[in-house]
C-alpha cells in the first residue's frame, strides 16, 4: 500500500521557521497536499503541490521533489496558533487518498 | 453559507448496536469521503463515492457500510462488526481535478461505544 512518514513531533520558538518533511512510497500519484489540524477540529487545507518545485502561501511554502520521494511545509515566521498537528496527502488513482502519519507541531514563546 | 455538516457531534452507543452518522454538503461537490482518526493518529479513509450511487472500500472497510442516494448526502453506518468503533469520524468533500485538490472537511462525530 501507499504511505507518508512524517516526524511525530516538532517543536520550534515563536517568530522562527519550521520545516515539516513527508517522505513516502508511492509512484503515479497526483499531487502532494498540506493540511492543518488544531486539536479536537477538522483539518483544514493548506496547500497543494501538482509538480515539483515551491509553492507559497503567505507565511506558508510547500515543496515537492518527486525523484527524491518528499516534500516539506515550511511555516514561517511563526506564531502561537500555528501550535497544531499538519498531514501531508496525496491523491492516486482518480478518488484515493492517503493521508500521512501527521506532525504536531508545539509553537514556544 | 456552504459546508459541510456532520451530526450528531458526540455519540454513545452500546457494543453490538449499529449506528449511521450523519454527513450532508452544500458545495455541490461530486466527491464525498469518510475517514476514521485515533488520538494521535493519522487519518484513515473508510470509504469514498465519485458519484451518486457509486462508492468504492478506503484502506479500513470491514465493519462499515455507506450509501450514496443523493449528492448531497453520504451516511457511514458502524456496524456491530466494527471490533472497535470507538474513534473520531470525519467527512470531507471535493471536486477532483481542480488545480488545488482540496477536500473539505466536517467537524467531525465522535463515537464513543461502551
Amino acid at each position: 500500500g501507499q504511505s507518508l512518514e512524517q516526524p511525530s513531533e516538532v517543536t520550534a520558538v515563536e517568530g522562527a521557521i519550521v520545516q515539516i518533511n513527508c517522505t513516502y512510497q508511492t509512484s503515479g500519484f497526483y499531487g502532494l497536499s498540506w493540511y492543518q489540524q488544531h486539536d479536537g477540529g477538522a483539518p483544514t487545507f493548506l496547500s497543494y503541490n501538482a509538480l515539483d518545485g515551491l509553492e507559497e502561501t503567505g507565511r506558508f511554502s510547500s515543496f515537492l521533489s518527486r525523484s527524491d520521494s518528499y516534500g516539506y511545509l515550511l511555516l514561517q515566521e511563526l506564531q502561537m496558533k500555528d501550535s497544531a498537528s499538519y498531514f501531508c496527502a496525496v491523491r492516486w488513482g482518480y478518488q484515493k487518498v492517503t493521508f500521512g502519519t501527521g506532525t504536531k507541531l508545539q509553537v514556544i514563546p | 453559507d456552504g459546508g459541510i455538516t456532520q451530526s450528531p457531534k458526540y455519540l454513545f452507543r452500546k457494543e453490538g448496536q449499529n449506528v449511521t452518522l450523519s454527513c450532508e454538503q452544500n458545495l455541490n461537490h461530486d466527491a464525498m469521503y469518510w475517514y476514521r482518526q485515533d488520538p494521535g493518529q493519522g487519518l484513515r479513509l473508510i470509504y469514498y463515492s465519485q458519484i451518486v450511487n457509486d462508492f468504492q472500500k478506503g484502506d479500513i472497510a470491514e465493519g462499515y457500510s455507506v450509501s450514496r442516494e443523493k449528492k448531497e448526502s453520504f451516511p457511514l453506518t458502524v456496524t456491530s462488526a466494527q471490533k472497535n468503533p470507538t474513534a473520531f469520524y470525519l467527512c470531507a468533500s471535493s471536486t477532483p481535478g481542480t488545480s488545488e485538490d482540496e477536500q473539505f472537511f466536517g467537524p467531525g462525530t465522535r463515537l464513543t461505544v461502551l
